[in-house]
């Protein structure tokens, strides 16, 4: 089961435009992961925020995270084509060690 | 550094034929897990070592699948036999350690199509 749902499940936009990306989840967790998934290509941590925090930065990576609404989202600024892959949210949830659920994924393509 | 290796990268066999997956994590990583993907979804755990223990195997489907890690290093999944609804890639994956929460190093997978 999938705990994780990720919206929209499908994004375009254009080249220096940014994109957001949002995540709801069901059980309380010890941290929220993202991951970026190139076609043909494997999973790629690109972020993790613990539960404690509300939010975080890398790069042009924006994440922030609302335990009360059991929710996460991930901003990308000013996308590039080369941001074009599958972004999955993935949930630890507390006192289960380090095991992740992740969602369906938001395929986002950036248009040149 | 090298990162989490796996083989084969692509299998092809027929329905009720045994498979089965490598995977050498990173090296100093005892957590390691395997994942099933089917085709436009996330990734599913079907099971997680620590060391040389499965922690967690409950999405295992036992009566067609197994897994060992003997060593607590490399690891193997075997299907037997496979069925057609078996068609997905397998990711392994390495943790640093039991009582960590961090990120999970992926390889790149093995596509299994089943005729």
């Amino acid at each position: 089961s999938q705990q994780g749902e990720e919206d929209p499940q499908a994004l375009s936009i254009q080249e220096g435009e940014n994109a957001t990306m949002n995540c709801s989840y069901k059980t309380s967790i010890n941290n929220l992961q993202w991951y970026r998934q190139n076609s043909g290509r494997g999973l790629v941590h690109l972020i993790l925020i613990r539960s404690n925090e509300r939010e975080k930065h890398s790069g042009r990576l924006r994440v922030t995270l609302d335990t009360s609404k059991k929710s996460s989202s991930l901003l990308i600024t000013a996308s590039r084509a080369a941001d074009t892959a599958s972004y999955f949210c993935a949930t630890g949830p507390n006192n289960a060690g380090n095991m992740l659920t992740f969602g369906g994924g938001t395929r986002l393509m950036v248009k040149p | 550094e090298a990162g989490v290796v796996q083989s084969p990268r692509y299998k092809i066999i027929e329905k009720k034929q045994p498979v089965a997956f490598w995977c050498n994590p990173i090296s100093g990583h005892n957590t390691l897990y395997w994942y099933l993907q089917n085709l436009g979804q996330g990734p599913e755990l079907l099971i997680r070592y620590e060391n040389e223990e499965a922690v967690d195997d409950s999405q295992l489907p036992k009566d067609r699948f197994s897994a060992e890690r003997l060593k607590g290093v490399d690891s193997t999944l075997k299907i037997q036999p496979a069925e057609l609804g078996d068609s997905a890639v397998y990711l392994c994956a390495s943790s640093v350690g039991r009582g960590t929460y961090g990120e999970q190093f992926f390889g790149p997978g093995t596509r299994l199509t089943v005729l």
